[in-house]
């Protein structure tokens, strides 16, 4: 696709609910990025991949937070357990590395969870 | 920790007025700073600096690294309603594992007036 993209755009689970979001990276982009925005701040680091590798998932807040991208492509993140403090938008991004630079990182339009 | 500190916070102008936002960082095995501007959707990219010193320009928006002073400012003269919006600072470390990870600063919220 022409940018990167999230489903769902919403979600609003209960507390105690497993939930998994999703990310679709612009085609041919090796590096992917997990965030999560609170409102009023910038967004935090989670974890990252390049091709299938995750490389740092020294972002995520605890072992509920797992994430995966098992072709190199589509990820998904995947919250256990869900409690009312995950609560945020979760955005992804993707990077093209050249020249073994890290390269600008191009933001989805997030997924925004509710836990009641 | 990496750390990256925008200020002001909040920032209210004119149409035509120039605003300079700022950004200070520090970020382990540094290798870039980049800028972004937050409407009501994702961030959209703006800048990405390596070199100190070296100012990139982009229509009325300009910017500039100083790696001797860890810090980065953003320029828009002549501003307009449309430049509404969070700006948002990063930077980029290059150490290990961490490459290309981006430590995000809590931004600047413009609001420019007609």
């Amino acid at each position: 696709g022409a940018g990167v993209s999230q489903s769902p755009r919403y979600k609003v689970t209960k507390r105690g609910q497993d939930v998994a979001l999703r990310c679709d990276p612009i085609s041919g982009h090796v590096s992917l990025y997990w965030y999560r925005q609170a409102l009023g701040q910038g967004p935090e680091f989670l974890t990252y991949f390049n091709y299938e590798a995750q490389q740092d998932k020294s972002g995520l807040p605890n072992d509920r937070f797992s994430a995966e991208r098992p072709e190199g492509s589509i990820s998904t993140l995947t919250i256990q357990r869900t409690e009312q403090r995950d609560s945020a938008m979760y955005r992804c991004a993707s990077s093209s590395r050249t020249s073994g630079r890290g390269g600008e990182q191009f933001f989805g339009p997030g997924t925004r969870l509710t836990v009641l | 920790e990496d750390k990256v500190v925008q200020s002001p916070l909040s920032l209210v102008v004119h149409e035509g007025d120039t605003v300079t936002l700022n950004c200070s960082y520090e970020v382990t095995n540094f290798r870039s700073l980049l800028w972004y501007k937050q409407e009501k959707k994702a961030p959209t990219f703006l800048f990405m600096l390596t070199s100190s010193g070296i100012e990139k320009k982009s229509g009325r928006l300009s910017s500039i690294l100083d790696k001797k002073e860890l810090s980065s400012i953003l320029n828009i003269t002549a501003t307009q309603t449309g430049d509404s919006a969070i700006y948002l600072c990063a930077g980029e470390g290059a150490g290990g594992t961490s490459y290309g990870k981006l430590t995000f600063g809590q931004g600047t919220i413009l609001t420019v007036h007609p």
